[in-house]
This record gives structure tokens, C-alpha cells and sequence, in this order.
């Protein structure tokens, strides 16, 4: 079935460093990809989402390229801050409609 | 527009019991869904609800059903609870069939004891 591979972490970064966070999927045929954020005792916010091969979905400084050749969707971004401290996860639609999550990845951020 | 909202925020049952979440869902959308969110894990989908109709259901058994009712609002119900429900339960909804972006809720943490 379809799933979703993310890097584990912590990843612990300090402030204004650059940030990549790896995101691989499986899936039969060619699903939207969203990376969403969750910060402590709170539920999933949308950060940016990709619908097809090549497209670049970008918000507050992060940024995600679909590559179909590589079945990749990597979270970037240029300076992260303090503020980013979270947990993001890399999500794909299946033909269901359903959203298949990966395990998350846990970014702190140092000042 | 009135975002995604959920009900109660935390909730305490014993083994055995039964208990009732509530969402609703943002203006427009007709389509809900439901998540369970273990600790330190991704959530994993439990059903989704489209125009008052079950329209898929993941790896869970029959104790969890759910309704969405005339204003697009749903309920997930679980029976007889077990330890393993403690999580926290997301509720998502999105306009149509895989025709827009699932928008998340804050989510019920739910601790059975």
C-alpha cells in the first residue's frame, strides 16, 4: 500500500542555519503531497502542499519540490528561526482521499 | 470564515466505557474526517464522512463508528473503550472528494485509564 518515509529526529538546528527535512513516498500513481506542522498541544496546520510532478509548494520561508523521479517531497527552508520549533510531518492523498502521514520529524530550534 | 472546531479538548474515561467527540467542520466544506494520533506518532485515518455518507474507513474495528449530520458537523463514537484509544483525535474537513486540502482541527486528547 501507499506510505510515506520521513528522516527521524530530533532535528536540532541553530538559529538562521538552513533546514532540510527528507520526505519519500510510495503510492500507485501520482498523489498530492502536504507537509503540515504541529506545535506542542496543538492540532496539524497545513504548510504547503504540492499537487503534481515538479510543482514547488512554498509558505513562510519553506519550500517543497514534487520529484516524481525520485518519489521525493523535501521540506527546506533558507533561515530558520526559533519560532519553527515543531514537529512536521510529510503526507500524501491516496485514491481514497484518505491522507497517509509519516512517523513526523521534531525540529528545534536554538537560539 | 469559522475554522475547524472540536469537542471537548481533553476527556478522562475508564476501560469499557463509551465516549462521543464532536467536530465541526469549516464553512463550506461537506467532507469530514477522522484521525487518531498516538503519542510521538503520525496520525493514522479511522473514517471519513461525505455528504452524510460513510465514504471510506481505515484499519479500525467496529467500535469506532461515526456520524456527519445535514449541517456537514460529525461524531466519532467509540465503544468499549480500551487503553490503547488514549490518543489525540484529529478531525480534518475538505471541500468534495479529494477537491481541496484537508484542514485540521485541534483535536480531542482522549486518556482511557
Amino acid at each position: 500500500g501507499d506510505s510515506v518515509t520521513q528522516m527521524e529526529g530530533p532535528v536540532t538546528l541553530s538559529e538562521e542555519a538552513f533546514l532540510t527535512i527528507n520526505c519519500t513516498y510510495t503510492a500507485t500513481g501520482y498523489p498530492s503531497l502536504f507537509w503540515y506542522v504541529q506545535y506542542p498541544g496543538e492540532g496539524l496546520q497545513l504548510l504547503l502542499k504540492a499537487t503534481k510532478a515538479d510543482d514547488k509548494g512554498s509558505n513562510k520561508g519553506f519550500e517543497a519540490t514534487y520529484r516524481k523521479e525520485t518519489t521525493s517531497f523535501h521540506l527546506e527552508k533558507g533561515s530558520v528561526q526559533v519560532s519553527d520549533s515543531a514537529v512536521y510531518f510529510c503526507a500524501l492523498e491516496d485514491s481514497s482521499y484518505k491522507l497517509i502521514f509519516g512517523s513526523g520529524t521534531r525540529l528545534l530550534v536554538r537560539p | 470564515e469559522t475554522g475547524v472546531t472540536q469537542s471537548p479538548t481533553h476527556l478522562i474515561k475508564t476501560r469499557g466505557q463509551q465516549v462521543t467527540l464532536r467536530c465541526s467542520s469549516q464553512s463550506g466544506h461537506n467532507t469530514v474526517s477522522w484521525y487518531q494520533q498516538a503519542l510521538g506518532q503520525g496520525p493514522q485515518f479511522i473514517f471519513q464522512y461525505y455528504r452524510e455518507e460513510e465514504n471510506g474507513r481505515g484499519n479500525f474495528p467496529p467500535r469506532f463508528s461515526g456520524l456527519q449530520f445535514p449541517n456537514y458537523s460529525s461524531e466519532l463514537n467509540v465503544n468499549a473503550l480500551e487503553l490503547d484509544d488514549s490518543a489525540l483525535y484529529l478531525c480534518a474537513s475538505s471541500m468534495g472528494q479529494g477537491a481541496g486540502t484537508q484542514y485540521f482541527g485541534p483535536g480531542t486528547r482522549l486518556t482511557v485509564l
